[in-house]
């Protein structure tokens, strides 16, 4: 079946670090491949995607690049700041077992920018 | 531009108490699901709707029914609420079955069931 795996976190950093947060997944077909950003107190924002392989997603300094060939799609960002402290999602849109489409989340990465 | 918009945002209720969760979406989307969030276990599908008129179970259905009251309206309803349905409820939603963009959010309701 279809899954994400993300690191385990909380991944806590300096300011201006560099930052990886891993996801991989399991997936039939050719899946699209998500990374959202959830603040505290809100909902799930869409960070950045990929629709097909070697497709690099790119916003706000951050990048994850669409692997097929190890199944991965890890998030990326030179330099963190503080205000980049919240939880991360890698999830998928893919097809199911039931022929219809469905969008998988992983358990997500709390990361914290300490100044 | 409101995206998803979901009320209330705090409830708190007593066990075998009902209520329903609101969720509106003002992008022409023809898909809409409802998750609910705990601490360490990421977001699991309760319902969703792929279009207009269907709904269907997702991973954790028991409990729950929902209602798609028209293209822009899906609501969730607990009929008598337990304390393990304590959680962060999130609407979502996303141009439909065959597209392969993203979902939006709303900021999600808090539901505590003492």
């Amino acid at each position: 079946g279809n899954s994400v795996t993300q690191m385990e976190g909380p991944v806590t950093l300096s300011e201006e670090a560099f930052l990886t947060i891993n996801c991989t997944y399991t997936a039939t077909g050719y899946p699209s491949l998500f990374w959202y950003v959830q603040y505290p107190g809100e909902g799930l924002q869409l960070l950045l995607k990929a629709t097909k392989a070697d497709d690099k997603g790119s916003n706000k300094g951050f990048e994850a690049t669409y692997r097929k060939e190890t199944t991965s799609f890890h998030l990326e960002k030179g330099s963190v700041q503080v205000s980049d402290s919240a939880v991360y999602f890698c999830a998928l849109r893919a097809l199911g077992e039931s022929g219809t489409y469905k969008y998988i989340f992983g358990t997500g990465t709390r990361l914290k920018v300490l100044a | 531009n409101a995206g998803v918009t979901q009320t209330p945002k705090f409830q708190v209720l007593k066990t075998g108490q009902s209520m329903t969760l609101q969720c509106a979406q003002d992008m022409n989307h023809n898909s809409m699901y409802w998750y609910r969030q705990d601490p360490g276990m990421g977001l699991r599908l309760i319902y969703y709707s792929a279009s207009e008129g269907t709904t269907d179970k997702g991973e954790v259905p028991n409990g729950y029914n929902v209602s798609r009251l028209n293209k822009r309206e899906f609501s969730l309803r607990l009929e008598s609420a337990a304390p393990s349905q304590t959680s962060v409820y999130f609407c979502a939603s996303s141009d439909g079955p065959v597209s392969n963009q993203p979902q939006h959010f709303g900021d999600g309701t808090r539901l505590s069931i003492l």
